[in-house]
């Protein structure tokens, strides 16, 4: 099974406050969890990654929590701002014998509202 | 530094013409990539080549045909387009990492496609 669940599809946050956003995948292949930021009219970009022998990663307000036994995984975004209005894509990648197999998330559009 | 660069950025057809889009990578990435973005369904892969003169299927590739000639460059062509390609097109470039799985993409600033 190749597909990445995402929810919610979209979020709308208050600032300061805290945003969550949760992954599901079922192939146990994946060994790479990015998350991608994209802003309108923008292509997405690289936010936060994690390996699945880690827990938990931290990036300044951004936080990976991963459960490897569930099989899920959650951005954590700490007092939220405007600024962090986006889409955020979830995404599981697989090492392939020739390149690195990345399947998204259908992404979560998020506001974060003064 | 570019990075990727996609042209064009809109465009409009009828239904039954062609067209050709380009990506350009500056970072001298093996692997580039075309996806397509719907709402409510993320991206998905279209074609991809790991090198130059090789290309390959993913996930979406029925009505697209692509050629990688140059490293640098990855073209994705629609021959008889249809109103189901509408989308937002992102081209994306990679390297490979010896012996980890980064799984990073570096990707464009997307090109729309309307098809009427």
């Amino acid at each position: 099974q190749q597909q990445v669940k995402q929810s919610p599809q979209s979020l709308i946050v208050q600032k300061g406050g805290i945003s969550i956003i949760n992954c599901a995948y079922e192939n146990t292949a994946f060994d790479y969890f990015p998350w991608y930021q994209q802003f309108p009219g923008k292509g997405p970009a690289l936010l936060i990654a994690i390996r699945p022998d880690v827990s938990e990663k931290k990036e300044g307000r951004f936080t990976i929590s991963f459960n490897k036994s569930a099989k899920q995984f959650s951005l954590h975004i700490m007092d939220s701002q405007p600024g962090d209005s986006a889409t955020y894509f979830c995404a599981a990648s697989m090492r392939k014998t020739s390149y690195d197999k990345v399947i998204f998330g259908p992404g979560t559009s998020l506001s974060v509202i003064p | 530094n570019a990075g990727v660069t996609q042209t064009p950025k809109f465009r409009v057809l009828k239904t039954g013409q062609s067209m050709t889009l380009l990506c350009a990578q500056d970072m001298n990435h093996e692997y580039m990539y075309w996806y397509r973005q719907d709402p409510g369904m993320g991206l998905r892969l279209i074609h991809y080549s790991v090198g130059e003169g090789t290309t390959a299927k993913g996930e979406v590739p029925d009505g697209y045909n692509v050629s990688r000639l140059k490293k640098q460059n990855f073209l994705l062509g629609l021959e008889s387009a249809a109103p189901s390609q509408t989308s937002v097109y992102f081209c994306a470039s990679s390297y490979w990492a010896s012996g980890t799985n980064t799984g990073e993409l570096f990707f464009g600033e997307g090109s729309r496609l309307t098809v009427l």
